[in-house]
C-alpha cells in the first residue's frame, strides 16, 4: 500500500499552460506539504496544510495554489506555466500534536517538465 | 539567507570506508536533527534523527553526531556500501507550532566497489 501517492508522475506540458498535481496519503495523518526540488537537488518547501488550513506559505509566485479537500488530500495547481517552473514537485505528509517534532514521508514526486 | 549549510556537495567513498557528511544551521530554534535518504527517481525518506539533549546517535551503520555549541550536525557511514549511493539532506525542524523544515542543499554520495 502506497502511504503518500502523487499523479501523475510525469508532467510535460506548453508554457502557458493550466495544471494540476494531485496528492493522497492513506497514514492518517493531518499535515501536508509541497515541496518543489529544482535540477541541483534543492529541495525548498511551497506550502504546508494542517487539517484542511493553510499554514506555511512560503515566497511562491501566485499561479500556484494549493487546495485541500480533506485532511488526506493536498493538490496543487499551477496557471500559466513557466518555463522555470520545471522541477520535480513532492508531496510530503506528517503527524503533528502542537509541539511534537514528526517525521515527514514524502511521495514519490511528479516531474514537470514545461517546453 | 542561507541557514542550513551542508558539505560536501558530492564525497566518493570506496567500499567499507566511512561517509562523513556535514551540516551547519544558524537558527537556534532547531529542536530536532533528521538526515533524510533520497534514491533517485524516488522521494526523500527519514534515515535517522537526534534531539538536542544528546550528542550522538547509532543506529546500525549510521550514527549522527550533534555538537550544540558549534551549531553543527553530522552523518557517518560506517562500513559503506554501494547501496548507499544516493544524495543525503540534513533536515533540521523548529520546535513549536507547525513544522518548517529547511533542507541542507544536499550531498551526493557515491560508493565504489
Amino acid at each position: 500500500d502506497t502511504a503518500v501517492s502523487q499523479t501523475p508522475k510525469y508532467l510535460v506540458t506548453q508554457m502557458g499552460n493550466d495544471k494540476s498535481i494531485k496528492c493522497e496519503q492513506n497514514l492518517g495523518h493531518d499535515t501536508m506539504y509541497w515541496y518543489k526540488q529544482d535540477s541541483k537537488k534543492f529541495l525548498k518547501i511551497m506550502f504546508s496544510y494542517n487539517n484542511k488550513e493553510l499554514i506555511i506559505n512560503e515566497t511562491v509566485p501566485n499561479r500556484f495554489s494549493p487546495k485541500s479537500p480533506d485532511k488526506a488530500h493536498l493538490n496543487l495547481h499551477i496557471n500559466s506555466l513557466e518555463l522555470g517552473d520545471s522541477a520535480v514537485y513532492f508531496c510530503a505528509s506528517s503527524r503533528t500534536s502542537g509541539g511534537s517534532l514528526e517525521t515527514q514521508y514524502f511521495g514519490p514526486g511528479t516531474r514537470l517538465l514545461v517546453l | 539567507q542561507q541557514q542550513v549549510k551542508q558539505s560536501p556537495q558530492s564525497l566518493i567513498v570506496q567500499k567499507g570506508g566511512i561517509s562523513i557528511i556535514n551540516c551547519a544551521y544558524e537558527n537556534t530554534a532547531f529542536d530536532y536533527f533528521p538526515w533524510y535518504q533520497q534514491f533517485p527517481g524516488k522521494g526523500p525518506a527519514l534515515l535517522i534523527a537526534i534531539r538536542p539533549d544528546v550528542s550522538e546517535k547509532k543506529e546500525g551503520r549510521f550514527t549522527i553526531s550533534f555538537n550544540k555549541s558549534a551549531k553543527q550536525f553530522s552523518l557517518h557511514i560506517m562500513d559503506s556500501q554501494p547501496g548507499d549511493s544516493a544524495t543525503y539532506f540534513c533536515a533540521p525542524q523548529e520546535a513549536g507550532g507547525y513544522q518548517k523544515v529547511t533542507f541542507g542543499t544536499g550531498t551526493k554520495l557515491q560508493v565504489i566497489p
